[in-house]
């Protein structure tokens, strides 16, 4: 099963909102609201940001919000900081009963 | 405070198994949730190995099933991966995880800092 599809960068000033977005199929995005969003940035162990497409776990700013529209997740990023710059991978359930990561975007505050 | 520590060799011969144990602290594994191994591959991005129910039931990716043991022991508050048969593709840092279950996507909300495994040939 091939990984969910993202753009390989993204980048924006402070303060600006950047969004990246997470593409699958009918058999993974499409079907499930089930899909989580993480960010790692380098050298440190991936912090789950957002989980079941919209929900923010505590302590997560809501700078960060999900959602979803077919097969297409995103991640829209507010008021970006410094401390955003780091990789972000969308995963998504299928119907393999599998989890399937997205090839991970990697955010550049500019 | 929950946190999990993974550990095991950092070396391991092409065609034999690796071994990786996650030690648990802060919550008894067997009480809830599931738990996972996660890898990052240098240059390539993380892939999901397969996750233990809380009550010993596995699932696992399907690319790399055939390869792949988790398992729970409760009496340790630990959990183990095994992967046979490494070849150089299994070359990564592997991470192991709380894994939230079904009813939240199966989302990985507490993470270990990761171990870097190397095959060598």
């Amino acid at each position: 099963q091939s990984a969910l599809t993202q753009p390989p960068s993204v980048s924006g000033s402070p303060g600006q909102s950047v969004t990246i977005s997470c593409t699958g199929t009918s058999s993974d995005v499409g079907t499930y609201n089930r899909v989580s969003w993480y960010q790692q940035p380098p050298g440190t162990a991936p912090k789950l940001m957002i989980y079941e497409v919209s929900n923010r776990p505590s302590g997560v700013p809501d700078r960060f919000s999900g959602s979803k529209s077919g097969n297409t997740a995103s991640l829209t990023i507010s008021g970006l900081q410094a401390e955003d710059e780091a990789d972000y991978y969308c995963t998504s359930y299928t119907t393999s009963s599998a989890l399937l990561f997205g090839g991970g975007t990697k955010l550049t505050v500019l | 405070q929950v946190q999990l520590q993974e550990s095991g060799p950092k070396l391991v011969k092409a065609s034999e198994t690796l071994s990786l144990t996650c030690i648990v602290s802060g919550y008894s594994i067997g009480t809830g949730y599931s738990w996972g191994w996660v890898r990052h591959i240098p240059g390539k991005g993380l892939e999901w190995i397969g996750s233990v129910f809380h009550s010993g039931t596995t699932y696992y990716n399907p690319s790399l099933k055939s390869r792949v043991t988790i398992s729970m022991a409760t009496s340790r508050n630990q959990f183990s991966l095994t992967l046979s048969s490494v070849t150089a593709a299994d070359t990564a840092v592997y991470h192991c995880a709380r894994d939230m279950g079904y009813a939240y996507g199966h989302a990985f909300d507490i993470w270990g800092q990761g171990t870097m495994v190397t095959v060598s040939s």
